[in-house]
């Protein structure tokens, strides 16, 4: 099994709602990543676990929260987001860190009105 | 800016032609890596090419790093419609930090 599955693969929330995007991997990757990416441009890097510990933050605002409950699982906690916040996140998974290849998930596209 | 960049932006080639883009860096790096995007869905790892590596293939494409000039192509010969997508160079910087470049979106006229 070579999929990394990402769920929803569409949300649309307000402002004020809570959401939570669910990643799940079974390769037996220990490392997982979370990035957005708007259109037309790069995924940027949002999020790295390794072991299941929090690696790199990049800065992110705390309207977004990750968390990896084991090391199959993934999610990232959504609240209070912004118009701005719209676009497509992806999740991925890797053996190791960089120099090994990552698994991408078809992503959720997320619209915030 | 780390960020790689990519020309050409947009590339559109007729099937069966070659299709050639350049990704160049500023930054060092350990390996460098191609990926494909199709329509807005999740990136499919193509090929990987060590810092100590020159040139490398796998199937339709060929990969070439010349590291003294921070730069990186990707070849891919005898074109398909279903090559039709986005291709992203991706710098790995060390640990688990994989920055992208701006990407070449690619169509190929059937």
């Amino acid at each position: 099994d070579t999929e990394v599955t990402q769920t929803p693969k569409h949300l649309v929330m307000g402002m004020t709602n809570k959401k939570s995007l669910k990643c799940e991997q079974h390769m037996g990757h220990r490392a997982m990543y979370w990035y957005k990416q708007k259109a037309k441009k790069p995924p940027e890097l949002m999020f790295v676990y390794s072991y299941e510990k929090l690696s790199i933050n990049e800065s992110v605002p705390s309207r977004f929260s990750p968390e990896c409950p084991n090391s199959s699982l993934l999610n990232l906690h959504l609240h209070a987001l912004q118009p701005e916040d719209s676009a497509l996140y992806l999740c991925a998974s890797s053996q190791e860190g960089t120099g090994t290849e990552a698994f991408f998930g078809q992503g959720t596209r997320l619209t915030v009105v | 800016s780390q960020q790689g960049e990519e020309d050409p932006q947009a590339l559109s080639i007729q099937e069966g032609e070659n299709a050639t883009m350049n990704c160049s860096y500023k930054t060092s790096i350990n390996n460098l890596q191609w990926y494909r995007q199709n329509s807005g869905r999740g990136l499919v790892h193509l090929i990987l090419i060590r810092s100590n590596e020159r040139e490398k293939h796998s199937g339709r494409l060929r990969v070439t790093l010349d590291t003294s000039k921070k730069s990186s192509s990707l070849l891919i010969t005898a074109s398909r419609a279903a090559d039709t997508a986005s291709y992203f160079c991706a710098l790995d910087t060390g640990g688990f930090k994989t920055i992208f470049g701006a990407g070449t979106r690619l169509f190929v006229k059937a």
